[in-house]
């Protein structure tokens, strides 16, 4: 059964910084990575979505990468800002089910 | 454009009541649905999902049940509500099968007390 983790669980950083979130899972074999953004009391936005033949996407400041054989996937966030404050989720989607989620990263910028 | 309709937005509920949370897709057709569970300091937990009119899949056993009578219309239901129950609730859907992208709604808050 899929199993996603995110590490780190949560994480403050000084607005500026560029940082890194991390996403593992166990079954390597997905269609696709995707990436979420969800505020407090909110339901989550969709950030990037990788393909399983793709290696990385990108949106502004926002990159994301996949490497299937390790089962790993990063959201680099480049010259982080107080609104990008969040908890950012990683979800892998597999034939048969559904899209399973890591338990997500909180992120705090401050000014 | 779709949208995705999901109410209501809170809800307190007495244990053993009854519940039924209702969600809605505009502007698309033959949409899956999900209905997902967010627990405070827990994950977000697939709960139900549904390719089609009738067709319901239970991803984990509990006292939560799921419809789909219309094709845009996704309903998740309890006869009688645990402690348990109380937590974030997210609908969701998507079209097509394995690359398609995933739109939430805003979610309903359910405390049973």
């Amino acid at each position: 059964k899929q199993e996603v983790t995110q590490i780190p669980a949560a994480l403050s950083v000084p607005e500026g910084e560029n940082l890194v979130l991390n996403c593992s899972f166990t079954d390597s074999a997905i269609y696709n990575l995707q990436w979420f953004r969800q505020d407090p009391g909110k339901g989550l936005t969709s950030l990037l979505l990788i393909q399983s033949s793709q290696r990385e996407q990108t949106s502004g400041r926002l990159n994301a990468s996949l490497d299937k054989s390790s089962g790993r996937s990063t959201l680099y966030i480049a010259a982080s800002q107080p609104g990008d404050s969040a908890t950012y989720l990683c979800a892998a989607y597999q034939a048969g089910t559904a899209l399973i989620f890591g338990k997500g990263t909180t992120l705090s910028v401050s000014s | 454009s779709q949208t995705i309709h999901q109410w209501p937005a809170t809800l307190v509920q007495p244990v053993g009541s009854p519940l039924s949370l209702e969600c809605t897709v505009e502007g698309t057709s033959n949409p899956n649905l999900y209905w997902y569970r967010q627990a405070a300091g827990r994950g977000l937990q697939l709960l139900f999902y549904s390719v089609g009119i009738g067709q319901i899949s239970s991803e984990v056993p509990q006292n939560l049940s799921a419809s789909r009578p219309q094709d845009r219309q996704f309903i998740l239901s309890s006869k009688k509500l645990l402690l348990s129950d109380s937590g974030f609730y997210l609908c969701a859907w998507s079209v097509g099968r394995g690359a398609e992208k995933l739109f939430f709604g805003s979610g309903t808050q359910l405390s049973v007390l």
